[in-house]
């Protein structure tokens, strides 16, 4: 069972360039979430989807775009890669209901950094 | 704004000893309160959880403790273990935005042998 793969591990990226951070799930969850990971700032939520077709913005939503055409998959693109962007993302898939969120689990992580 | 404000940012115990971790938010809307930990390297899991309906949910050395009054929560450790230094995270959602955790800033554990 290999529950959250999130590829690549590791990017750079020049500013400017584009790319896409892919997550996929095989636990047949609805709800799915990138999220960014910075020094003494926690894990802050970029976007988030309920289902297939449905997404929503996070806290931190501004340079990133996703889409969620199957249950499976929630890939995170990045429009125009900025240092502000150099970061570890973790997606997640949560075992939940529309009334009550219980376990999130998370992919391993991308670590980006920008230059 | 920061909803879930988490604190030490980190911790250092003895062998055996119990570590505490505080929480506090501010949306008395939330009613799930989990607590996540992280290994460097590795995405955060699910440690224990706890709904406001409780005052304290205890999982083995791990005891969640929630004042509803308060809008707090804390993570205590008992006979903590070099084997728990980790990254520790607090959240929270509201039960119409599942999919939508809030983090604290985490807190890094460290257990001296």
């Amino acid at each position: 069972n290999a529950g959250v793969t999130q590829t690549p591990k590791f990017q750079v990226l020049k500013t400017g360039q584009s790319m896409t951070l892919q997550c996929a799930q095989d636990m047949n969850h609805e709800y799915m979430s990138w999220y960014r990971q910075d020094p003494g700032m926690g894990l802050r939520l970029i976007h988030y989807s309920v289902g297939a077709g449905i997404t929503d913005q996070g806290e931190v939503p501004n340079g990133y775009n996703v889409s969620r055409s199957t249950t499976e998959d929630f890939p995170l693109r990045l429009l125009s890669a900025a240092p502000s962007q150099t970061s570890v993302y973790f997606c997640a898939s949560l075992r939940g209901t529309r009334s009550m969120n219980t376990e999130a689990f998370f992919g391993q992580g991308t670590r980006l950094t920008v230059v | 704004q920061q909803q879930v404000k988490q604190s030490p940012q980190s911790l250092i115990v003895q062998k055996g000893g119990i570590s505490i971790i505080n929480c506090a938010y501010e949306n008395t809307a939330f009613d799930y309160f989990p607590w996540y930990q992280q290994f460097p390297g590795k995405g955060p899991a699910l440690l224990i959880a706890i709904r406001p309906d409780v005052s304290e949910k205890k999982e083995g050395r791990f005891t969640i403790s929630f004042n509803k009054s308060a809008k707090q929560f804390s993570l205590h450790i008992m006979d903590s273990q070099p084997g728990d230094s980790a990254t520790y995270f607090c959240a929270a959602s509201r039960p119409s935005n599942t999919g939508k955790l809030i983090f604290g800033q985490g807190t890094t554990l460290q257990v001296k042998p």
